[in-house]
């Protein structure tokens, strides 16, 4: 199974850039890199996605290195609300229909005020 | 906006009981995963159905957990009997299917306490 490698944790301050980087060496061409965050007592939620190139959305950005290696999950404004666990995920279908996942570990995100 | 819905949100039970957790995907979503959550851990899958049927159930430790999803629309994980390990968050997930990714959508949870 493709992995990804995370930092265990970062701080922000608040109102402040954030840019949560994610290893994945071994990541093959189908696999789409995906990214989820938890906040506390909640499961998962979605964040963004994508597989070659920058995606955008109302939440984060994520910026992909050009062999795929590497990416990168920016929250443009650090909120406290946004202080949470965040997970790359490489997402793959196989031939059987399963979704290969692995969360990890991901990077536990601290919000300073 | 719809939400994916669990129940119980929280249970305890004695080992060597039996439990189990229902869940309710978003309507349409005909994926559905079954997540394990040990605290300070990721979530792993335990099982994936595709409507009624089991895509994935290779990490789903057979002898005692167990999974359906017989209309294809909610769901039922059961544990019998249920271990001191098995203390753990159970997480309930369903997906639609946009080209060749999904966009997995969850719920909040049961925690289980196994005493």
């Amino acid at each position: 199974d493709a992995k990804t490698t995370q930092p265990n944790s970062m701080e922000s301050n608040e109102e402040e850039p954030v840019h949560l980087p994610c290893n994945h060496s071994t990541i093959s061409g189908t696999d789409y890199i995906h990214w989820y965050r938890q906040l506390p007592s909640q499961g998962p939620e979605y964040v963004i996605h994508g597989l070659t190139s920058n995606v955008n959305n109302r939440m984060a950005s994520l910026a992909i290195a050009e062999d795929r290696k590497s990416s990168t999950l920016i929250l443009h404004r650090a909120t406290l609300r946004d202080a949470a666990v965040y997970y790359c995920i490489l997402r793959r279908l196989d031939q059987t229909g399963a979704n290969n996942l692995f969360f990890g570990t991901g990077t536990r995100l601290t919000v300073i005020p | 906006e719809a939400e994916v819905a669990q129940s119980p949100r929280y249970k305890i039970t004695e080992k060597s009981q039996a439990v189990a957790f229902w869940c309710d995907p978003i309507s349409g979503h005909a994926t559905l995963y079954w997540y394990r959550q040990i605290l300070g851990q990721g979530p792993e899958l335990l099982v994936q159905f595709q409507d009624e049927s089991v895509v994935d159930d290779s990490q789903l430790p057979k002898d005692r957990f167990s999974a359906e999803r017989l209309k294809g629309v909610d769901s039922t994980l059961k544990i019998q009997p249920a271990e001191l390990g098995d203390s753990a968050m159970y997480l309930c997930a369903s997906s639609w299917w946009t080209g060749d990714t999904d966009t997995q959508y969850f719920g909040p949870g049961t925690r289980l306490t196994v005493l």
